[in-house]
């Protein structure tokens, strides 16, 4: 079965710092992996996606992803976090047997002054 | 272009009544999934529907939780005989042509159940 893995329910960071939300993938074949972030009582915003060429994928708002397949991950970055950047993100893979989207169980991100 | 669009946002319910929550897709989708997201949980894939095909049902609840998206109007996530448990933000996305096509699914704001 397709699913994805968010290890850390909350990741803190300064304002100006690098961030790195973390996501890891189990699926068979190829996979199609998504990046999405909610805001409070939002619903959820596409942020990039990588289905093939080049491991590193990048998005709206600064934010980029690596995919790595040897360690089947696929975290999400941004070299200078903003305060605004405080939301929920959650990662996705496509499950290729049904067509739908599995998203992991989101990691809260808490940008602080 | 107008994203997609879910009513109410916000309803209200008592034990044992219905809900009926509303969503259409953006213009010239025809793939619609939903999606329940309970308080401090991910989200929970419900269902997935065609025009007038349910395509995958395997997430939604064997009694009580119906859905259709009809030819003609939005497609209609209902529940019958709500319990408390019922209470969570229900999320409607739509895509051109499922996830094989571009891949990703586009939201709507919500609605966010209430049952007392």
């Amino acid at each position: 079965a397709q699913s994805v893995a968010q290890p850390e329910d909350q990741v803190n960071v300064a304002e100006g710092n690098p961030l790195t939300v973390k996501c890891t993938y189990s699926v068979s074949g190829n996979p199609y992996l998504f990046w999405y972030v909610q805001y409070p009582n939002r619903g959820l915003q596409f942020l990039l996606k990588y289905i093939t060429g080049d491991n590193l994928v990048k998005g709206s708002y600064g934010f980029e992803a690596e995919f790595n397949k040897s360690q089947t991950s696929f975290h999400l970055k941004k070299p200078s976090a903003l305060v605004s950047d405080s939301a929920l993100y959650f990662c996705a893979v496509r499950d290729i047997w049904t067509d739908k989207l599995i998203f992991g169980t989101g990691t809260r991100l808490q940008v602080f002054p | 272009n107008a994203g997609v669009m879910q009513n109410p946002r916000h309803l209200v319910r008592r034990r044992g009544q219905e809900a009926r929550l509303r969503c259409s897709p953006m213009k010239g989708h025809s793939h619609v999934y939903w999606y329940r997201q309970l308080p401090e949980e991910g989200l929970k894939f419900m269902v997935y529907l065609q025009k007038e095909n349910i395509i995958d049902e395997s997430g939604m609840p064997k009694e009580r939780f119906s859905a259709e998206f009809p030819k003609e109007g939005p497609s209609i996530l209902r529940i019958q005989q709500v319990v408390r448990g019922d209470s969570a933000a229900y999320f409607c996305a739509s895509s051109f042509g499922g996830t094989t096509s571009t891949g990703e699914l586009f939201f709507g704001e919500g609605s966010r159940l209430t049952v007392l």
